[in-house]
């Protein structure tokens, strides 16, 4: 079953305007990631934001991570028309000594109208 | 050139053949991984490794094997594909277990 589940599961936005995301997951985390992708790529990674840290800042990225709600947002600011993709979370589940395998979610797919 | 390879980017096969997607990194990642990515479903793990020899089975291991003899290639077998089977796989590579995966381009399977 998936760990992490994305919300909206899509949105479409003007040029220039913010973009929100969310992600709720299940079990606790070691860290929480960000990925993009593009139609007809692979996915490319964003961010990542550990269990302990509850904001964190990439260029125009902003993520927050509120572990005991178990869930994270992502923040797209001043957004591009070359941010249209699809945005998917990603949990790494505390699950002992050697945990290293992601678990995604379905993803938002965000439409950025030029 | 340095990054991960996955090869063929297209395939179409007939239920029952067996298929071998490819991949391949050049970094020396110790972890590489299988996943499959459908409508409705997100990315679902097939196959993990940790290092050569050693790997472990995800989410939705069935009807597919993996081999890991040398540590930058990671291929996936369909033993007998199915229609079920017909989805995108993306292949991915880390360094450092759970954080940041670095992942291939894909391979469109269909199988008719």
């Amino acid at each position: 079953s998936q760990q992490g589940e994305e919300d909206p599961q899509a949105l479409s936005i003007q040029e220039g305007e913010n973009a929100t995301m969310n992600c709720s997951y299940k079990t606790s985390i070691n860290n929480l990631q960000w990925y993009r992708q593009n139609s007809g790529r692979g996915l490319v990674h964003l961010i990542l934001i550990r269990s302990n840290e509850r904001e964190k800042h990439s260029g125009r990225l902003r993520v927050t991570l509120d572990t005991s709600k178990k869930s994270s947002s992502l923040l797209i600011t001043a957004s591009r028309a070359a941010d249209t993709a699809s945005y998917f979370c990603a949990t790494d589940a505390r699950s002992g000594a050697g945990s290293y395998q992601l678990t995604f979610g379905k993803g938002t797919k965000l439409s950025v109208i030029p | 050139d340095a990054g991960i390879t996955q090869s063929p980017r297209y395939k179409i096969t007939e239920t029952g053949r067996q298929v071998t997607l490819m991949c391949h990194q050049t970094w020396s990642h110790s972890y590489m991984f299988w996943y499959r990515q459908d409508l409705g479903h997100g990315l679902r793990l097939i196959y993990y490794s940790a290092a050569a020899d050693i790997t472990d089975k995800g989410e939705v291991p069935d009807g597919y094997v993996v081999s890991r003899s040398k540590t930058e290639n990671f291929p996936l077998t369909l033993e007998s594909a199915t229609r079920s089977q017909t989805s995108v796989y993306f292949c991915a590579s880390s360094d450092q277990g759970s954080y940041g995966y670095t992942f291939g381009s894909g391979t469109r399977l269909t199988v008719v």
